[in-house]
């Protein structure tokens, strides 16, 4: 049973860097697939942040990709998320995803809520 | 990329059928057959209903189905039960990308 779990920060200050962590049991993420992360802001809908491969091969939603850096660690099964420069509009729940075919997800983690506030 | 269309509601009675679309472009919806939906309940992730337009992932029951015509995508839930009342997203792999639906509230009333 693939599981994922995100980790980090619960509030980040404006300006500053937002940095989680996905853990990945039951899978190894040098076993293929993409891997990749997803924010609903509170009362809104999902949107799509980025994936990446265990080669670190990337895709990235190209309204955030100036801001947004993903990266992969095969040896802890983990892969992470940066997001610079974070304003209000960056507060959300974030998900990280495995994909099932074509970087859509099947398998997502329970959400972790970053508030971006002073 | 560019969100899908959904409508923000939708409802029926128990027992019932509701479908639900799922508007793109040539460049996501029409282009591919890489569509998938989603149901979330309140504080809940996500959860995979479809994938590929019209396959189920293993213990989705059969109510759920899935089919496109051209540049739409629908999700069809048939015999509506009381659980079924949640969110419900679609999403379709966009050429390097994903593009997701703005959710559509289903109300089992």
């Amino acid at each position: 049973q693939v599981q994922l779990q995100e980790s980090g920060p619960g509030l980040v200050k404006p300006s500053e860097t937002l940095s989680l962590t996905c853990t990945v049991s039951g899978y190894s993420i040098s076993s293929g697939h993409y891997w990749g992360w997803i924010r609903q802001p509170p009362g809104k809908g999902l949107q799509w942040i980025g994936n990446i491969y265990h080669s670190g091969s990337t895709f990235y939603n190209p309204s955030l990709k100036s801001r947004v850096t993903l990266s992969v660690d095969t040896s802890k099964n983990q892969f992470s998320l940066t997001v610079r420069s974070v304003t209000a509009a960056d507060t959300a729940v974030y998900y990280c995803v495995r994909d099932h075919q074509q970087l859509l997800p099947d398998y997502w983690g329970q959400g972790t809520l970053v508030t971006v506030s002073s | 990329q560019s969100a899908l269309t959904q409508p923000p509601s939708a409802s029926g009675s128990p027992g019932q059928s509701v479908t639900i679309s799922c508007t793109g472009t040539s460049s996501d919806v029409g282009g591919y057959n890489y569509v998938s939906w989603y149901q979330q309940h309140p504080g809940k992730a996500p959860t995979l209903m479809i994938y590929e337009v019209a396959k189920r992932p293993s213990g989705v029951p059969d109510r759920f189905s899935g089919s496109k015509s051209g540049n739409t995508a629908s999700l069809t839930v048939s015999g509506l039960q009381t659980e079924d009342d949640a969110d419900y997203y679609c999403s379709s792999y966009a050429g390097g990308s994903v593009a997701f639906g703005g959710g559509t509230k289903l109300t089992v009333l």
